[in-house]
């Protein structure tokens, strides 16, 4: 049961850089997330998404994009990395029909 | 506003004793769920239990129970018979559909 895969594990990135981070799930989830988590400030909310071709802004979502182009991939885009978006970011899915939302393993992204 | 308020920032327990973590929520939904995660320092985030907002009864899952004060807004996890592998960071989160909120985190150290 491979669940809610993310690549990659690890990344840094010089600044002004791009990269694309995968989010896979294979339970057929509707919905999807991507949080950053910072030392002291818990799970924070980037996007999110209801059901492919749709995305939706949470909680910080300034300098990231998102698509959810199939069911089950949900990708997080940084076009333009900044120092301050050096954190670990965890992907999420859930299903409409039940309560728990299932991580990924966590990217640790570094921004030099 | 902060929707989910965890006030302790870290906590100690003595090995075979309970400890309880505090967990405050704001909502004006009347439908929601409530969550706590573990995540200990391997980072993986774990689901532990699960509170609906019309649930007429506490949550319960081996050691973990879930005390739901309804009208505090006030969803406390309690952990007995604490272990040394319950030393970990504990995330309150709330739903409210479709979006997914969590706290900045409890550490918990037990001590032998």
């Amino acid at each position: 049961n491979a669940g809610v895969t993310q690549t990659p594990k690890f990344r840094v990135l010089k600044t002004g850089q791009s990269m694309t981070l995968l989010c896979a799930q294979d339970m057929n989830h509707e919905y999807m997330y991507w949080y950053r988590q910072d030392p002291g400030m818990g799970l924070r909310l980037i996007h999110y998404s209801v059901g492919e071709g749709t995305t939706a802004k949470g909680e910080v979502p300034d300098g990231y994009n998102v698509s959810r182009l199939k069911k089950q991939n949900f990708l997080l885009g940084l076009e333009s990395a900044a120092p301050s978006q050096t954190s670990v970011y965890f992907c999420a899915s859930s299903s409409t029909g039940t309560r728990v939302a299932f991580f990924g393993q966590g990217t640790r992204l570094t921004v030099v | 506003a902060q929707k989910i308020t965890q006030t302790q920032p870290g906590m100690f327990v003595q090995e075979k004793e309970a400890v309880t973590l505090d967990c405050t929520y704001d909502t004006s939904d009347p439908s929601y769920g409530l969550f706590w995660y573990k995540q200990p320092s391997s980072g993986e985030m774990i689901f532990l239990i699960y509170q609906g907002s019309y649930d007429q009864q506490n949550a319960t899952e081996g050691r973990y129970s879930l005390n739901f004060q309804k009208a505090r807004k006030s969803a406390n996890l309690v952990i007995s018979a604490s272990q040394l592998g319950d030393s970990a960071m504990y995330f309150c989160a709330m739903r409210e559909e479709p979006k997914l909120s969590f706290g900045a985190g409890t550490t918990v150290t037990v001590r032998a």
